[in-house]
C-alpha cells in the first residue's frame, strides 16, 4: 500500500457533465501528479502540482483543471465531459517535483470514470 | 518527443521460467527510468527506479538494466511465479522535464 488514496473509486457520468476526483497524497509528499489511462494504454500525464501551484502540464485541454490544497491533497476537475474521457484516472505523489533524482512516484488505486 | 515501446505486448509462461521484458525509448537524454507493476483495474506499484548514471538496480527476484546509448532498458524476472502475473510498465523521464512517458506495458501471465 502506497498511502495515496483516491475517491471515488468508480463513477458514471453523462456527456456534458462535470466531474471532480480527489486525491490524498502520501504523508510528507508535497507533489501530486494526475494521469489518464485509457484501456490498454499507458498512463498519460495530465498535470502536476507542487506546493499548491501547477508546474507542469501534458497535452490536455483547459477543461481539465486541478487544485492542490495546503495539506497537499488535490482535486482533478473535468468539465464538459466527452465519451473519450472514459478512463482510469491515477493520482501519484512524490517528495518534490518528479524531475529530481531519486524521486520515486507512488500511485493511488485510481478512479474509474465512465462517460455515457 | 519521447516515445516508449515495450516488447512483447503479452507473454504467457509456465511457472519457474526466467523472463526478460524489454523497454525502448527514442530520446536517450533521460533523467531516470522507472518500472511499475499494474494489477488488473488497479493503480501502479513502483518496482525499480534507475537513475541515468546507473546501469542496473536489483530488488529480490527483479533486476532492471539501463543502456542509455542504445535507448533500452530490460526487466529481468527470475524464477517466475503465478503471483507475478500483471502488466509491467516502464516510464522514461526526460532530462529537465517533469513529464514521464509511459510505454503501453507488457501483460504477463505465469501459469502453474
Amino acid at each position: 500500500e502506497t498511502g495515496v488514496t483516491q475517491s471515488p473509486t468508480h463513477l458514471i457520468k453523462t456527456r456534458g457533465q462535470q466531474v471532480t476526483l480527489r486525491c490524498s497524497s502520501q504523508s510528507g509528499h508535497n507533489t501530486v501528479s494526475w494521469y489518464q489511462q485509457a484501456l490498454g494504454q499507458g498512463p498519460q500525464f495530465i498535470f502536476q502540482y507542487y506546493r499548491e501551484e501547477e508546474n507542469g502540464r501534458g497535452n490536455f485541454p483547459p477543461r481539465f483543471s486541478g487544485l492542490q490544497f495546503p495539506n497537499y491533497s488535490s482535486e482533478l476537475n473535468v468539465n464538459a465531459l466527452e465519451l473519450d474521457d472514459s478512463a482510469l484516472y491515477l493520482c501519484a505523489s512524490s517528495l518534490g517535483p518528479q524531475g529530481r533524482r531519486g524521486n520515486t512516484i507512488y500511485f493511488g488505486e485510481g478512479s474509474w470514470l465512465t462517460v455515457v | 518527443k519521447q516515445e516508449v515501446t515495450q516488447i512483447p505486448a503479452a507473454l504467457s509462461v509456465p511457472e519457474g521460467e526466467n523472463l526478460v521484458l524489454n523497454c525502448s525509448f527514442t530520446d536517450s537524454a533521460i533523467y531516470n527510468l522507472q518500472w511499475f507493476r499494474q494489477d488488473p483495474g488497479k493503480g501502479l506499484t513502483s518496482l525499480l527506479l534507475i537513475q541515468s548514471s546507473q546501469r542496473e538496480q536489483t530488488s529480490g527476484r527483479l533486476n532492471a538494466s539501463l543502456d542509455k546509448s542504445s535507448g533500452r532498458s530490460t526487466l529481468y524476472i527470475a524464477a517466475s511465479q503465478p503471483g507475478d502475473s500483471a502488466t509491467y510498465l516502464c516510464a522514461a523521464r526526460p532530462g529537465g522535464s517533469y513529464i514521464p512517458t509511459f510505454g503501453r506495458g507488457t501483460s504477463l501471465i505465469v501459469h502453474p
